[in-house]
């Protein structure tokens, strides 16, 4: 079975960049897995923003953009809010099967 | 614009199964565009994708491996729904389950049902 791996964690200050990494135990995340990105608050279901890699929807705010970096997919979120505290999950394709990686709780201090 | 409707009990005993219908309006389950996914998300934990179905010909079924063998998703296009079915569920399949439409080219817009804890206990 595939296993996504992201970072279980990450606290930044506001204002600053951050990057949220996700791999497969395939090997390198490519275009071909369709990496998704989303976003999930408390109490809500979760949102996508990113898709197919670097597209963003519609409601996705500029800040965010998706990328692939060192064999991995990447979320970079720029000029951090408070209120992108969250959790944040990549959604990746593969073999007709999509999986989650275990998400990454953002903490804005 | 789409809505998705979920039915379903909320309690369901070990060994047992689990049953949800998810009833689609403003789009068709046999759309040549769309697949429709259930994903499920146990307290405290990350989401997991169950599985999907979607129609390309002839029906295509997919399932995560660690549910193969217990889940079968089925699509009804003359009630436009489509179902899933867990079987032996134990405890470890308490979670919020929910049924979500996939786009082409791997978008999930913000199509989900409105989500159905089930509780798997005696």
């Amino acid at each position: 079975q595939t296993v996504v791996t992201q970072e279980p964690s990450l606290t930044v200050s506001p204002g600053v960049t951050v990057t949220f990494t996700c791999s497969s135990s395939t090997g390198p995340v490519t275009s071909i897995y369709f990496p998704n990105w989303f976003q999930q608050k408390s109490g809500q279901a979760p949102r996508a923003l990113i898709y197919s890699t670097n597209k963003k929807h519609s409601w996705t705010p500029v800040r965010f953009s998706g990328s692939l970096l060192g064999g991995k997919a990447a979320l970079t979120l720029s000029s951090v809010q408070p209120e992108d505290e969250a959790d944040y999950y990549c959604l990746v394709y593969y073999e007709d099967v999509w999986v989650f990686g275990g998400g990454t709780k953002l903490t804005v201090l | 614009q789409l809505q998705l409707q979920q039915s379903g009990p909320g309690l369901v005993k070990p060994s047992q199964t689990l049953s949800l219908t998810c009833a689609i309006s403003g789009d068709s389950v046999s759309s040549n565009t769309a697949t429709w996914n259930w994903i499920r998300q146990s307290p405290s934990r990350g989401p997991e994708w169950l599985g999907r179905t979607f129609y390309r010909s002839t029906w295509i079924y997919n399932y995560a491996p660690s549910v193969k063998g217990r889940i079968i998703i089925t699509p009804d296009s003359s009630k436009n729904h489509f179902s899933l079915q867990l079987n032996s569920v134990t405890p470890e399949d308490t979670a919020l389950y929910y049924c979500v439409r996939e786009l082409a080219g791997g978008q999930w817009p913000p199509d989900w049902g409105q989500g159905t804890l089930v509780t798997v206990s005696s």
